[in-house]
């Protein structure tokens, strides 16, 4: 089983959408969680951390569920730049576990 | 500020043939990383540093060496490589340990071995 799942997508959804997706994990002992983004041929780079009382950054919500092992990330008004892979990413122990990604495709 | 800086960007190399992918960091950070990014899998550690001088395998680490002679300089090696190494190789540098602090990951060497 992988430490960390997510679905591989695509999620295809208009400008002004609202889009939103979940991430699991498998050692219920995991320490802290983030959302990398990944934009198509380019490196990860940090979208947020994930809270245990959730938090938000602009238009990006994301969500911890310690009982069912799994983070989600919202994204409200999708824009366009919105467009790439997004990357689960769970600390156990200082080593980092990474999801394939979730894509999410903003279409205008 | 550049950042992280990898080097090559490209490379397609013979089966049994070597070469060496260069990381250079500018912010001073102690702890770096070589990761690979294969289609359908998140990103897979190869070898990470905790500061100069030091290594340690992570999860893959068959077939490539790493050293890290200077604190700003990463080096990955491949001695002999084999098409299941066809990856794309990601070098990252941290301030802290296991997320404490973000990741700042280089452009990418995409590595094709035929």
């Amino acid at each position: 089983r992988k430490e960390v799942e997510q679905d591989p997508g695509p999620f295809n959804v208009p400008e002004g959408a609202t889009v939103a997706f979940n991430c699991t994990y498998s050692n219920s002992a995991s320490q802290s969680f983030f959302w990398y983004r990944q934009d198509c041929r380019k490196e990860p780079k940090l979208l947020m951390s994930v809270y245990s009382s959730g938090n938000e950054d602009g238009r990006f919500t994301a969500q911890l569920n310690r009982a069912s092992q799994y983070i989600s990330l919202l994204i409200r008004d999708s824009k366009l730049s919105d467009s790439a892979t997004y990357l689960c990413v769970v600390n156990y122990d200082y080593k980092l576990s990474f999801g394939a990604g979730t894509t999410v495709t903003v279409r205008a | 500020n550049a950042g992280v800086t990898q080097t090559p960007k490209f490379r397609v190399l013979k089966t049994g043939q070597s070469m060496t992918l260069l990381c250079a960091q500018d912010m001073n950070h102690e702890y770096m990383y070589w990761y690979r990014q294969d289609p359908g899998m998140g990103l897979r550690l190869i070898h990470y540093s905790v500061g100069e001088g030091t290594t340690a395998k992570g999860e893959v680490p068959d077939g490539y060496n790493v050293s890290r002679l200077k604190k700003q300089n990463f080096l990955l090696g491949l001695e002999s490589a084999a098409p299941s190494q066809t990856s794309v190789y990601f070098c990252a540098s941290s301030r802290e340990a296991g997320g404490g602090s973000p990741l700042h990951f280089g452009n990418g060497t995409r590595l094709t071995v035929t």
